[in-house]
């Protein structure tokens, strides 16, 4: 069964450091999402993306954060300057379309990113 | 806006127990409503859905019926196992008030023991 992945399943780095996530989603997807879950607290939308662009995003996904999809699979999330409140799980999701029977998002297994 | 509430966890039952999670939402205009599992180690699944008032979302021995009166739409199932045991979510899209991103609860963590 097709399923999105993600990596790596746990990041550790430094405050202000660079980091990227990565997630492959389900091949014939077209719309993709990010989330975050900070430990203990609710699973909280940050951005989706189609056609190269971002379609939506929260206010939680300043310029501090970007997305692409830089070669036809992959989905990456960066963050430039890591914060220390930027510890969180974070889930990519796909989705073959918007609205209808196939708008059903999937989602990864979630990269745990530790900021010290 | 657009908001989950979800019953605090854990929720810790016997096997063959019956179990409701409950769960209420607030939304400005016609949301889709969904309970999605996390099994340890893996990401959120979809368990169940339902588009619209008085449908019945089921899968998998779960069942949650969407009500806009009360505004709620609670999971429950008659005989829990102990493969159940995982983190639920209850989730709302709503495409005309907020597009398609979905708004989920806090999430509730089962316990079933054998």
């Amino acid at each position: 069964e097709p399923e999105v992945t993600q990596t790596p399943s746990h990041q550790v780095t430094q405050m202000g450091q660079e980091v990227i996530l990565r997630c492959v989603p389900i091949s014939n997807h077209l719309y993709f999402y990010w989330y975050r879950q900070i430990l203990g607290q609710k699973v909280e939308f940050l951005v989706s993306f189609y056609n190269n662009e971002i379609s939506e995003k929260s206010e939680i996904f300043d310029d501090q954060f970007s997305v692409e999809r830089p070669d036809g699979s992959n989905f990456t999330l960066k963050i430039r300057s890591t914060k220390l409140e930027d510890s969180a799980m974070y889930f990519c999701a796909s989705s073959e379309s918007r609205g209808g029977p196939n708008n059903e998002q999937f989602f990864g297994p979630g990269t745990r990113l530790t900021v010290l | 806006g657009n908001s989950v509430t979800q019953m605090e966890g854990p929720v810790t039952l016997s096997e063959e127990a019956f179990l409701t999670i409950n769960c209420t939402y607030t939304a400005t205009g016609y949301p889709s409503l969904f309970w999605y599992v996390q099994y340890p180690g893996e990401g959120l699944q979809l368990l169940l859905k339902a588009t619209k008032a008085d449908d019945k979302g089921s899968n998998k021995g779960f069942e949650a019926t969407y009500r806009k009166e009360t505004t709620s739409f609670h999971l429950e199932k008659g005989s829990v196992q102990v493969s159940d045991s995982a983190v639920y979510f209850c989730a709302l899209s709503d495409r005309r008030s907020s597009g398609d991103k979905l708004t989920f609860g806090t999430g509730t963590r089962l316990a079933v023991r054998p």
